[in-house]
C-alpha cells in the first residue's frame, strides 16, 4: 500500500457525460500528479500541482481540468467524454515540487470506461 | 529530448532464476534519476529501485538490482531468485533534473514459469 488512495476505482459512463476522479495523497506529501494509462499509448502524464499551485502540464487535454484543495487532495474532472477517453487514471504524489527527481508513489488508480 | 528505450516488450524466466531487462536513455543533463517501477496484474504501480546519477554504486533493494552504466546510458534490472509474484510489467523511468520531468519508457512484460 503506497499509501495513495484513489475514488471511484471503477467508473462506467456515457459519451458527453462528466466525470470527477479523486485522489488523497500521501501523508507529508505536497505533490499530486496525475497520469493517463490507455492499452496503446503507455503512461502519459497529465497535470502536476504542488501545495495548492499548478507546477507542471503534460499532454492534458482542454476538456480535462485538474485542482488540489487546501487538504492537498486533488481532483481530475473530464468532460465531454469521448470514447477514447477510456483508460486507467494514475494519481502519484510526492514530498518535494520536482517531478523528476522527487520519488512518486502512485495511488490504485480509476478504471474510467465510457460505452 | 530525453528518450527512454526498452528494447525487450516480453521476457520469461523460471521460478527461482535471474533474469535482466534492459533499459537504454538519452540525455544530455548530467542531474538525474533512475526508476523502475512494477505493474503487477492488479494495475498498480510500485517503485522497484530508485538510482541517483551522481552515485557510482548500483542500488540494490533486496532480490532487485541494477546495473548502471552511466557512460552507456544504460539501467538494467536484475531479478534474483525469481518468484511467481514477480509477474509483471516492468517500466524504466528516466527523470531530469533540469528539465524536471519523468519519462517512462515502454515497459517489458515478464512472465515467471513455475
Amino acid at each position: 500500500d503506497s499509501g495513495v488512495t484513489q475514488t471511484p476505482k471503477h467508473l462506467i459512463t456515457a459519451t458527453g457525460q462528466r466525470v470527477t476522479l479523486r485522489c488523497s495523497p500521501r501523508s507529508g506529501d505536497l505533490s499530486v500528479y496525475w497520469y493517463q494509462q490507455s492499452l496503446d499509448q503507455g503512461l502519459q502524464f497529465l497535470i502536476q500541482y504542488y501545495n495548492g499551485e499548478e507546477r507542471a502540464k503534460g499532454n492534458i487535454l482542454e476538456r480535462f481540468s485538474a485542482q488540489q484543495f487546501p487538504d492537498l487532495h486533488s481532483e481530475l474532472n473530464l468532460s465531454s467524454l469521448e470514447l477514447g477517453d477510456s483508460a486507467l487514471y494514475f494519481c502519484a504524489s510526492s514530498v518535494g515540487p520536482r517531478q523528476g527527481t522527487d520519488t512518486q508513489y502512485f495511488g490504485p488508480g480509476t478504471r474510467l470506461t465510457v460505452l | 529530448a530525453q528518450t527512454v528505450t526498452q528494447s525487450q516488450p516480453e521476457m520469461s524466466v523460471q521460478e527461482a532464476e535471474t533474469v535482466t531487462l534492459s533499459c537504454t536513455y538519452d540525455t544530455s543533463e548530467s542531474d538525474y534519476y533512475l526508476f523502475w517501477y512494477k505493474q503487477p496484474p492488479s494495475r498498480q504501480m510500485i517503485l522497484v529501485i530508485r538510482q541517483e546519477a551522481y552515485k557510482q554504486q548500483n542500488a540494490t533493494e533486496n532480490r532487485f538490482s541494477v546495473n548502471f552504466q552511466k557512460a552507456a546510458k544504460s539501467f538494467s534490472l536484475k531479478i534474483s531468485d525469481s518468484q511467481l509474484g514477480d509477474a509483471a510489467m516492468y517500466f524504466c523511468a528516466y527523470g531530469g533534473g533540469a528539465t524536471n520531468k519523468l519519462i517512462f519508457g515502454t515497459g517489458t512484460l515478464l512472465a515467471v514459469q513455475p
